[in-house]
Parts: structure tokens; C-alpha cells; sequence
């Protein structure tokens, strides 16, 4: 059964700091992964999407890493904003049609 | 606009009751699915469809019945709300075509909340 992990659950940081989320899952084989994120009380944004055969994917400030082999990912966010301030969620698509999601990380960013 | 759309936004009903989320998709994806996110915001799969054909279920207590009339909608109907039926319930989309994974499209979801 694939289980995924995101470390840290929360995480405060001044405004202009570069940070790193951290997710990792159990079970190698899978199609792909995607992060997300969550405002409060709103629906989920995707961020990016990463290819099985991928390593990586960039979208403005955001970079995401696959690993698969080690069942790790990495959400790299550059110069971070007040506006980052959400809940990242990874989740990762297995052999079905369905997505399995971490719990998340709360990010804070001050300004 | 190009979306996955839900309705209502918010329903608060008692126990007992039976209610129903609508949601549709204009995005031409041929997989749709139900998630739902508890009150730690865990979010996890209830149903999915593949044009129209019942793919998962995942555990769901049989009060809950799924209904996809056409590719591009899929409804949720709960017989008999319990108190631990309150949750935010998300509808999303998503489609492989030739070889190409497009990701998933989720809607705004719906704030169940049973009293």
C-alpha cells in the first residue's frame, strides 16, 4: 500500500528566504507525482507535474525533483513570497487511477 | 471558463437527511473522481470513472452512490447523513492521451457539514 510523507508539516520563514518541501512515498512504481497547493478553505492548484521518466520539472520559482529509485521529492521555491503562504501537498499516481497525497506542509512566509 | 465545477459550495444538513453534490467537467477528460478531505485535511480517494464505467471505490460506505450520466458529470448522493459524513468533498478530473498525462484539475469542493 503506498504511503506518502511530507516533511516538515509546518514551516515559517521570513519573506526572500529559498526553501525546501520534502515528500517521499513507499512504493517506487509509480506514474507520476504532482504537487499541489491548498489555500484555506479553498480547492487545490496544481503546481507541477512530474513524469515517472523525469527527474525534474521548473515553473517560475518553483523546481520539483523526482527521485524515484529512493522514492523522494523535493518542491524548491526561490525568493519565497507572503503570497506563498499555503499548504503544499504531493501526491503521487500508482498503477490505478487515483492519486495518494501526504498530508501536507503549512508554509508561512512573513513578510 | 475551463474548469471542474462543484455544487453547492456549502451545505449544512441534519442527520438522516439525504443530499447530493453535483460536479462537472468541460476540461474533455475521460476519468473522474470524489475525494475527501476529513478534518486533519487529509485528502483521500472515494470513487473514481473512466468514461462513465466505475473504476474505484474505495471502502465507502454503500450510502454513498456515485452517478456519472455522461463523461463530463459526476454526482455524489449520501443516503442517511451521519455526523462523520462532515467533511470537504472534491470533485477532479483528469486525462492520459496519447501517452501524454495531463494531470489532475480539481473543484473548489464542497463543505459538508452534518448536524
Amino acid at each position: 500500500k503506498q504511503e506518502v510523507t511530507q516533511i516538515p508539516a509546518a514551516l515559517s520563514v521570513p519573506e526572500g528566504e529559498n526553501l525546501v518541501l520534502n515528500c517521499s512515498f513507499t512504493d517506487s512504481a509509480i506514474y507520476n507525482l504532482q504537487w499541489f497547493r491548498q489555500d484555506p478553505g479553498k480547492g487545490l492548484t496544481s503546481l507541477l507535474l512530474i513524469q515517472s521518466s523525469q527527474r525534474e520539472q521548473t515553473s517560475g520559482r518553483l523546481n520539483a525533483s523526482l527521485d524515484k529509485s529512493s522514492g523522494r521529492s523535493t518542491l524548491y521555491i526561490a525568493a519565497s513570497q507572503p503570497g506563498d503562504s499555503a499548504t503544499y501537498l504531493c501526491a503521487v499516481e500508482t498503477g490505478r487511477r487515483a492519486l495518494t497525497f501526504g498530508s501536507g506542509t503549512r508554509l508561512q512566509v512573513q513578510p | 471558463d475551463t474548469a471542474v465545477s462543484q455544487t453547492p459550495k456549502y451545505l449544512v444538513t441534519q442527520m438522516g437527511n439525504d443530499k447530493s453534490i453535483k460536479c462537472e467537467q468541460n476540461l474533455g477528460h475521460d476519468t473522474m473522481y470524489w475525494y475527501k478531505q476529513d478534518s486533519k485535511k487529509f485528502l483521500k480517494i472515494m470513487f473514481s470513472y473512466n468514461n462513465k464505467e466505475l473504476i474505484i471505490n474505495e471502502t465507502v460506505p454503500n450510502r454513498f452512490s456515485p452517478k456519472s450520466p455522461d463523461k463530463a458529470h459526476l454526482n455524489l448522493h449520501i443516503n442517511s447523513l451521519e455526523l462523520g459524513d462532515s467533511a470537504v468533498y472534491f470533485c477532479a478530473s483528469s486525462q492520459v492521451r496519447r501517452g501524454h498525462d495531463y494531470g489532475y484539475t480539481f473543484g473548489s469542493g464542497t463543505r459538508l457539514t452534518v448536524v
